[in-house]
């Protein structure tokens, strides 16, 4: 089993379609993260979890929801998106808080 | 906050040349530079990191350089092979708070 698990790996949904992307960490890490690549840009970061507790928002759209039930689990729920929401969404998680990440392979979502 | 910048945003290279990737950052506080790879169809992976109390780290083929004083940090790859194409970001934080990335350098190493 990979160290941080995606899913789904594709995603195709329409501008009124609801999805939820899903994480899971099996390395015992605290906190988890939820990242923004597209094409040619630096890593986005999104939203950061500690100990399950949401410590950041980087100003994202409430378009995307996330959901931390525990310190293994991390949800991005999908709801009204835009064409320019159509991103490699990657996520992370590290022992604490800061600490080196490992990323997931990512979920990769086209917005028509 | 932290701007990295990332050079060049690609490069080809002849499998066994040495291969040469530069960032630069803005904030003096940063004193940790990771360096990840990324493969087609895969996340960023860490291969190589360097702290701000040293100037170089070698592992294998690859090494990774920091000058403090300019404020930019080089990713070296020797004796290229094809299975070192990939996508490589590099970054820089300081202490816990965030990584600022930057903005990837698709490398190509031709058979």
């Amino acid at each position: 089993e990979t160290g941080v698990t995606q899913t789904p790996r594709h995603l195709v949904m329409g501008m009124t379609n609801k999805k939820s992307l899903k994480c899971e960490q099996h390395l015992g890490h605290n906190a988890m993260y939820w990242y923004k690549q597209s094409a040619k840009k630096p890593l986005e970061l999104m939203f950061v979890y500690n100990f399950k507790e949401q410590t950041e928002n980087n100003s994202v759209p409430s378009r995307f929801s996330p959901e931390c039930p525990n310190s293994s689990h991390l949800f991005l729920h999908l709801h009204t998106l835009q064409p320019e929401d159509s991103a490699l969404y990657l996520c992370a998680s590290s022992q604490e808080i800061g600490g080196e990440l490992f990323f997931g392979e990512g979920s990769r979502l086209t917005v028509l | 906050g932290e701007n990295v910048e990332q050079h060049p945003s690609t490069l080809s290279v002849q499998e066994g040349d040495s291969a040469v990737i530069k960032c630069t950052y803005s904030d003096s506080a940063s004193n940790y530079f990771p360096w990840y790879k990324q493969e087609l169809g895969k996340g960023p992976q860490l291969i190589i990191d360097i702290r701000s109390n040293v100037g170089e780290k070698k592992d294998q083929r690859i090494a990774v350089t920091l000058n403090k004083t300019a404020k930019h940090f080089s990713l070296h790859i020797t004796e290229t092979q094809p299975e070192d194409s990939a996508v490589y970001f590099c970054a820089a934080k300081h202490n816990f708070n965030k990584f600022y990335f930057g903005s990837g350098t698709k490398l190509n190493v031709k058979p």
